[in-house]
């Protein structure tokens, strides 16, 4: 059964923390996606990432890095975690594209909230 | 970029059948998901359309018209477990945007 795995289901950090959240796949899928996802607004892109050590932004980068230094592995970065950081995020991954299975498989989501 | 617009809300009754509609503007289109998301839980996948026309799926069909920038959900004889959101997605050269979604209310 394919399985993307999200470190944490809840966590709770203060202003200013640096923050982990880690994702991890075991389809040997070569896309990797970062979204958040709050009320409203739907789920918006924030970096994803095509093959090992590549990155690129999504829609809403900003205050957040990325690391790819294996393929099932893709961390999101919190640099200095604020309170508008505040939201469910949800990793995802799909196969290369042209493959015949291109759909993005979710993580069941890290729910973080910033005091 | 893109731009995809979904109703914010929809009810309908058990039994019945519903539509759910999705437009996008986009500035490269390489096919269109639906993922269905319940309360709670991460999205799961519906159906993905890359070509005109519709795709039966059991219950479930999609429809897509790729000149009109146009899809549509459609559900079949509704079930309580059919409440949750449809989420109309769009696939760009490497990126996958996300419509805000349609939370569907299936009254007795």
């Amino acid at each position: 059964d394919v399985k993307v795995t999200q470190s944490s289901r809840y966590l709770v950090k203060r202003t200013g923390e640096k923050v982990f959240l880690e994702c991890v796949q075991d389809m040997d899928h070569e896309n990797m996606f970062w979204y958040r996802q709050d009320p409203g607004l739907g789920l918006r892109l924030i970096y994803f990432s095509y093959d090992v050590k590549m990155k690129e932004k999504g829609d809403i980068p900003e205050g957040y890095s990325v690391s790819r230094e294996k393929k099932e592995r893709f961390s999101l970065i919190l640099e200095s975690a604020s309170t508008n950081q505040t939201s469910m995020y949800l990793c995802a991954s799909s196969p290369r594209q042209g493959a015949t299975n291109e759909k993005l498989f979710f993580g069941s989501g890290t729910q973080l909230s910033v005091l | 970029g893109q731009n995809i617009d979904q109703p914010t809300e929809m009810t309908a009754t058990e039994g019945a059948i519903v539509q759910i509609n999705c437009t996008y503007q986009t500035s490269g289109f390489n096919g269109l998901f639906w993922y269905q998301q319940h309360a709670g839980e991460a999205p799961t996948f519906l159906s993905y359309n890359v070509l005109d026309g519709l795709e039966e799926k059991g219950r479930f069909s999609s429809f897509l018209s790729r000149s009109k920038g146009y899809s549509y959900l459609l559900l079949k004889e509704l079930q309580m477990k059919d409440s949750a959101s449809y989420l109309c997605a769009v696939k760009g050269y490497q990126k996958v945007t996300f419509g805000t979604g349609t939370k569907l209310q299936v009254i007795p």
